[in-house]
């Protein structure tokens, strides 16, 4: 069955350090998407790509980063991890050709220290 | 800029109550309305979708409704169950980007 994955599921990490968050997905689908879920806050739009070598600045995108080499991945990395960016990570895809039904991860939930 | 907004914020019942749960979002011009149910520690898991020309959608005990006039959607849930309890969210599909409500908790207790 088709579906979408997110590594590690667990991080803990310092402050300043480089973080790479992975996300892959078998649908097949052309938009990805990466959010984080803050109390208070629901789920921000990070960065989104619909298709490969196209990427995309979402509502919170300061700090992030993310590139599209190919259809099955979408990695998110942190330049220089900020305690601000604990929280909890959600990966999404969808089929594309117009807004249609996200299918998300299972979360990557990150401590900053 | 959108806003979309949950209410309650949660919400606690006895098992087989009929619930409806509130979503309002204050920018009309939107493509679909979307609403998930996320279990705690988990991913998120779409229950159903309703396009800009629908206004309702049904999926067993389940039924969305939407108002695009009002910005207003509501989820009903039929016949409640303890299998019902977690964070249910609406998200409307505005332009090309989904915007998320803050979730009403659900706790449906035996």
């Amino acid at each position: 069955d088709a579906e979408i994955t997110q590594s590690p599921r667990h991080k803990i990490t310092e402050t300043g350090r480089q973080v790479t968050l992975a996300c892959h997905q078998t649908w097949n689908h052309n938009n990805m998407f990466w959010y984080r879920q803050d109390l208070g806050h629901g789920l921000r739009l990070i960065h989104y790509s619909y298709g490969v070598q196209d990427t995309n600045k979402g509502e919170v995108s300061d700090g992030y980063s993310v590139s599209r080499s190919n259809t099955e991945d979408l990695p998110l990395t942190l330049e220089s991890a900020a305690s601000s960016q604990t929280s909890v990570y959600f990966c999404a895809s969808s089929e594309g050709g117009g807004p249609d039904t996200q299918y998300f991860g299972p979360g990557t939930r990150l401590t900053v220290l | 800029k959108q806003e979309v907004t949950q209410i309650p914020a949660a919400l606690s019942v006895p098992e087989g109550e009929n619930l409806v749960l509130n979503c309002s979002f204050t920018d009309s011009a939107i493509y679909n309305l979307q609403w998930f149910r996320q279990d705690p520690g988990k991913g998120l898991t779409s229950l159903l979708l309703i396009q800009s020309s629908q206004r309702e959608q049904t999926s067993g005990r389940l039924n969305a409704s939407l108002d695009k006039s009002s910005g207003r959607s509501t989820l009903y849930i039929a016949a409640s169950q303890p299998g019902d309890s977690a964070t249910y969210l609406c998200a409307v599909y505005n332009t090309d980007k989904l915007i998320f409500g803050t979730g009403t908790r659900l706790q449906v207790f035996p």
